[in-house]
């Protein structure tokens, strides 16, 4: 079965200052990979996501996250936060199907980040 | 605006109650999915229909249900209430069978007395 795991239930983070959320994930295979964000009483919505080929993938709003096989790892990054990206953050993966796509998708517990002016 | 939409946005019951959540999904998408949210068990998938046939299956109990009608418009029904269901409940849509990118409605944030 496929898990996410996300060790920084937290994350505190100066404006300006650089990013990294982690995400690491069980999967026999290489799986299709997302991360998701979620505002105060909104619906999660995508930032970006990984199916195969550069392992380096952009996403909206600055974020950028890198596939790391041997890591088992899928961490996101933004270089200057702003404040307005204070939100909870959610990595998932999904199994790959042969038809195309990903067949489910499990997500993490979430990291909440807190930015300070 | 994700283009899904949820009723109601909150709903407070007693225990042993039944009630009904209902997702509209995006124009065209013939997938939706069911989440519940809660602070201990995170995002848990609950169930998923591609236009009107269920098509898996999660961590859903058998006091809940759903379906999808022709229309592709999608009803979760929790029935039995326990103070254990007050969660946030998603739906999501999909244009696929198969999941990519998920558009996630705002939840309806459900509260047992």
């Amino acid at each position: 079965a496929q898990s996410v795991t996300q060790p920084d239930i937290h994350i505190t983070v100066s404006e300006g200052a650089s990013l990294e959320l982690r995400c690491n994930y069980s999967y026999g295979a290489t799986p299709y990979l997302f991360w998701y964000v979620q505002s105060p009483g909104q619906g999660l919505q995508l930032l970006l996501k990984y199916f195969s080929g550069d392992t380096l993938v952009q996403g909206i709003k600055g974020f950028e996250a890198e596939f790391k096989r041997s890591q088992s790892s899928f961490n996101l990054r933004k270089p200057s936060v702003h404040w307005s990206d204070a939100a909870e953050y959610f990595c998932a993966v999904g199994a790959p199907h042969s038809g195309g796509g990903a067949d489910g998708l499990t997500f993490g517990k979430g990291t909440h980040l807190i930015i300070q002016p | 605006d994700s283009g899904v939409t949820q009723t109601p946005k909150h709903l407070i019951t007693a225990t042993g109650q039944r009630v009904t959540l209902r997702c509209s999904p995006r124009s065209g998408d013939l997938s939706v999915y069911w989440y519940q949210q809660s602070l201990d068990q995170g995002l848990q998938f609950l169930i998923q229909y591609y236009n009107g046939e269920e098509r898996a299956k999660g961590n859903i109990l058998e006091r809940f249900s759903a379906q999808q009608f022709p229309d592709l418009h999608s009803e979760l029904n929790l029935s039995s209430l326990e103070l254990g269901d007050s969660a946030l409940y998603f739906c999501a849509s999909s244009t696929r069978a198969l999941t990519g990118e998920l558009f996630f409605g705002e939840g309806s944030r459900l509260t047992v007395l």
